[in-house]
């Protein structure tokens, strides 16, 4: 069985700050992909990064960062320089398998003060 | 331009009163799902199809059913929707089952 934890529920930060969004995965599958996922307020997921299983190089795209570790099963995301429009709900997400279907974990919502 | 589009963005509908939701894709993928996302709550699998192959998720209640007529559309029929319903509904696309994910705008379902 797959499973996805996002021990953090709630963090806020004060703009600019930097902050790092922990995710911790379960499977069995040799070949599976990890997704970050953000959910402004009003509601759609919006696509942030897949990366697969057999590749650990960390990744930029600008102000974020994702730091991919198999030894630890944990795929985390660090936002630098945080801003306001970063306000959101994140997820964490796991597919692998044949006919995998996409495992979230519960979100961690992210509140970025003024 | 919206690849995966979903209608109506908001639907009220009375309790016990059947209600569909659809979503479109221009990506010509072939898996095409279905997501009930609660207040707070993560993304919860309903049923997906690969192709025009059905399947089911164990604990997705009887009272929801899909339909997908062509690999364009599919829909999410509550036969009698309850308060429990209430929720965000999220159709998803992607290429294959580890491709990448699309999903929709979602569709707030309110039950009155």
């Amino acid at each position: 069985a797959q499973k996805v934890t996002q021990a953090q529920t709630e963090i806020s930060v004060v703009e600019k700050e930097d902050v790092t969004l922990d995710c911790v995965y379960e499977t069995r599958d040799t070949t599976y992909y990890l997704f970050w996922y953000k959910q402004p307020p009003s509601g759609e997921l919006v696509f942030l990064i897949r990366r697969n299983s057999f590749d650990e190089q960390n990744e930029i795209s600008g102000r974020y960062s994702w730091n991919f570790q198999k030894s630890t099963s944990s795929f985390n995301f660090t936002i630098t320089a945080s801003q306001v429009v970063d306000s959101a709900v994140y997820f964490c997400a796991l597919s692998g398998g044949a006919n995998s279907k996409l495992t979230f974990g519960k979100g961690i919502t992210l509140s970025v003060r003024p | 331009d919206a690849m995966v589009i979903q209608n109506p963005r908001y639907q009220v509908t009375q309790f016990g009163k059947p209600v569909t939701l659809s979503c479109s894709q221009t990506l010509n993928h072939n898996v095409m799902y279905w997501y009930q996302q609660k207040s707070s709550q993560a993304p919860k699998l309903l049923f997906h199809y690969y192709d025009k192959d059905f399947n089911n998720e164990a604990d997705t209640p009887d009272n929801f059913q899909s339909r997908r007529p062509n690999t364009s559309f599919c829909f999410l029929d509550i036969r009698s929707p309850g308060l429990g319903d209430a929720a965000m509904y999220l159709c998803a696309t992607s290429r294959d089952p580890l491709g990448g994910y699309t999903f929709g705008s979602g569709t707030r379902l309110t039950v009155v």
